[in-house]
């Protein structure tokens, strides 16, 4: 169960977009398309920003998505603003029926 | 709405043993897989555990195989997760979640701290 690579970090300015990438293998983010990112900000719970490689949750912004090539997942942030400051994670399902989280990816806007 | 309410953390000797409970309401509490997840200070998120909604499959971390042991009361809406043999790299903020789709957590409570330390 390695975890999922991700940047340590990325940045951009307000308006501007940012893509995270999430890379595994075949058999995690590459053999299902079982793959979520989170939004967590320091002191609070975790919040699911998409889910099933695509999907957003109801009530999460459109200027999130999500998408997949390979073993390799992506988180896309447009039209950045000052509360999407953060740290953000993906997950993955993995082939013994486990999940196996990233590292870890601090968003800095700035 | 959903709401998850973690409780039972605290300070543990190592080599102790601690249970954890995650109070579910504002959802059908049998038709969902529940989860653990940790996070150790200055870390990232770790994921733990799982209990499919009928109880029938859990399957844990490496990390925690053989030590800890998740189980669901469906008749009181409750998550445990049962840590035995406790130790130092299990200090964290312990996290319950209801999937949102297969293999998803998508609620999350506000978490119960553990600390284990001598």
């Amino acid at each position: 169960q390695s975890a999922l690579t991700q940047p340590a970090s990325v940045s951009g300015s307000p308006g501007q977009s940012i893509t995270i990438s999430c890379t595994g293998t075949s058999s995690d983010v590459g053999g299902y398309n079982y793959v979520s990112w989170y939004q967590h900000h320091p002191g609070k719970a975790p919040k699911l920003v998409i889910y099933d490689v695509t999907n957003r949750p109801s009530g999460v912004s459109n200027r999130f998505s999500g998408s997949k090539s390979g073993n390799t997942a992506s988180l896309t942030i447009s039209g950045l603003q000052a509360e999407d400051e953060a740290d953000y994670y993906c997950i993955s399902h993995t082939s013994t029926n486990t999940l196996v989280f990233g590292g870890g990816t601090r968003l800095t806007v700035l | 709405q959903v709401q998850l309410v973690e409780s039972g953390g605290g300070v543990v000797q190592p080599g102790r043993s601690l249970r954890l409970s995650c109070a579910a309401s504002g959802f059908t509490f049998r038709d969902y897989g529940m989860h653990w997840v940790r996070q150790a200070p200055g870390k990232g998120l770790e994921w733990v555990a799982v209990i499919w909604s009928d109880g029938s499959t859990k399957n844990y971390a490496d990390s925690v195989m053989g030590r800890f042991t998740i189980s669901r009361d469906t008749s009181k809406n409750t998550l445990f997760l049962q840590m035995n043999s406790l130790r130092a790299e299990d200090t964290a903020m312990y996290y319950c979640a209801r999937d949102i789709s297969s293999w998803s957590p998508g609620f999350w409570g506000q978490g119960t701290m553990v600390i284990v330390s001598s």
